[in-house]
């Protein structure tokens, strides 16, 4: 069953600590991506890949980290140099360019 | 600077009726529209798209309109079911950018009365 699955579903992060999220697709998509929600606000895009071994900042990338070494993993890391880094944390795939992204089910990181 | 807005909300309908959700959008550049639906606690899931060569969509309850003067999409759903609860989300892209980085609107939250 092919699909995108990102763990944990919750994370906790202590001050000063960096935390890595995880994400894997089965979907033979080539882009991926990492997007961050806040409340009241819409999905706003932190890094996206288009091919292994590369990838871009997006509009928030202050503070995150990202790799591409495989072509179904992207993992971010959260930094201690994100401030705010409590928010639910949003991975996505596509094909291509034009094709609608697909996501995993989110995670949430909160600050102790 | 917004450039897609979902100016309502929410938005609360009664069981069999239409849904009719709302967005707006400023750069003239977007060409290919997408909504989602999302769950509590879960990822958007892709409901549907239409492309700027086209003023309309259909996929069964789901209708999606575009009107490009206007810089306006809408979402029809009918008949709207309890199901249907969610937040919706409309996002736009320009399909020739090298990325396909959608920018989305801050989601309208639809409540379907039994």
């Amino acid at each position: 069953d092919g699909g995108i699955t990102q763990s944990p579903k919750y994370l906790f992060r202590k001050e000063g600590q960096n935390v890595t999220l995880s994400c894997e697709q089965n979907l033979n998509h080539d882009a991926m991506y990492w997007y961050r929600q806040d409340p009241g606000q819409g999905l706003r895009l932190i890094y996206y890949s288009q091919i292994v071994n590369d990838f871009q900042k997006g509009d928030i990338a202050e503070g995150y980290s990202v790799s591409r070494e495989k072509k179904e993993s992207f993992p971010l890391t959260v930094t201690s140099a994100q401030k705010n880094p409590t928010a639910f944390y949003l991975c996505a795939s596509s094909y291509r360019t034009n094709q609608p992204q697909h996501f995993g089910d989110g995670t949430r990181l909160s600050i102790l | 600077d917004q450039q897609v807005k979902q100016n309502s909300p929410s938005l609360s309908v009664q069981e069999g009726r239409i849904s009719i959700l709302n967005c707006d959008y400023t750069n003239s550049m977007f060409d290919y529209f997408l909504w989602y639906k999302k769950y509590p606690a879960e990822g958007p899931t892709f409901l549907i798209s239409i492309s700027s060569i086209k003023d309309k969509n259909e996929d069964g309850r789901f209708t999606v309109f575009l009107n490009k003067s206007a810089k306006h999409l809408s979402l029809h759903i009918v008949p709207s079911q309890p199901g249907d609860s969610a937040v919706y989300f409309c996002a736009a892209s320009e399909s020739g950018g090298a990325t396909n980085k959608l920018i989305f609107g801050t989601g309208t939250l639809l409540a379907v009365q039994p």
